[in-house]
């Protein structure tokens, strides 16, 4: 079990520009989740897939973000045309099971920095 | 809807010294609960939860909740803190039928010597 891993860990990125960051999650885990985080703040869920399939976003996640997983197995998710707002570090999750109470685990995050 | 209030940002106490955490919840059905520790560059980790049974649960690191529906309260007690402890500390409710967690705005533990 190597847990969950991000990539990259962190990005700087002008604003304008499309980012996508990469999510590993522990190998047989059927769900996934990404959250963002803002200083100060706690993690504000996005978006979750069990296998492959997404299932539920989050008002926050506009139409310039985009999630994938495509085999069920890593997870992608693209920012467009970032903005300044979208400054935040971003956490991914997994968890085995189906119910709201199974363990989510939490990778490292990615820091995405829009200057 | 789910909320979840943490009472201080930033609590320090002395090494040796109880660690309480504070969190109110409001939620129109039975909660799930959590509380998550997140050291630097680290992910967070999950220290305890409740689903539903026993009231007060034991979890890592010698961490401990009460879950008091009364009060809509589920308060993070620690009797002795190490200097290790120092970390982020978030609560968290989940409900029956819903994925994600709700996370409140963190509490900032800092131990001194």
């Amino acid at each position: 079990d190597t847990g969950v891993s991000q990539d990259p860990r962190h990005k700087i990125t002008k604003r304008g520009q499309n980012v996508t960051f990469r999510c590993d999650p522990i190998s047989e885990h059927n769900r996934l989740y990404w959250y963002r985080q803002t200083l100060g703040q706690g993690p504000e869920f996005l978006t979750y897939f069990q296998n492959e399939a997404q299932l539920e976003k989050s008002r926050l996640l506009s139409d310039r973000f985009s999630a994938e997983r495509p085999k069920g197995s890593f997870s992608t998710l693209e920012i467009q045309r970032t903005e300044q707002g979208d400054s935040a570090m971003y956490l991914c999750a997994s968890s085995l099971g189906s119910g709201p109470t199974s363990e989510q685990y939490f990778g490292p995050g990615t820091r995405l920095t829009v200057t | 809807a789910q909320s979840v209030t943490q009472l201080g940002s930033h609590v320090s106490v002395s090494e040796g010294a109880l660690v309480l955490l504070r969190c109110n919840y409001s939620s129109s059905v039975p909660p799930y609960l959590f509380w998550y520790v997140q050291y630097p560059n680290q992910g967070l980790q999950l220290l305890l939860k409740y689903t539903t049974g026993a009231t007060l649960v034991k979890g890592i690191n010698g961490f401990e909740a009460e879950f008091k529906k009364s009060e809509t309260s589920f308060h993070l007690t620690k009797p002795s803190a190490h200097m290790s402890d120092a970390a982020e500390y978030f609560c968290a409710v989940s409900r029956q039928g819903a994925q994600k967690l709700v996370f409140g705005q963190g509490t900032r533990l800092t131990i001194n010597p």
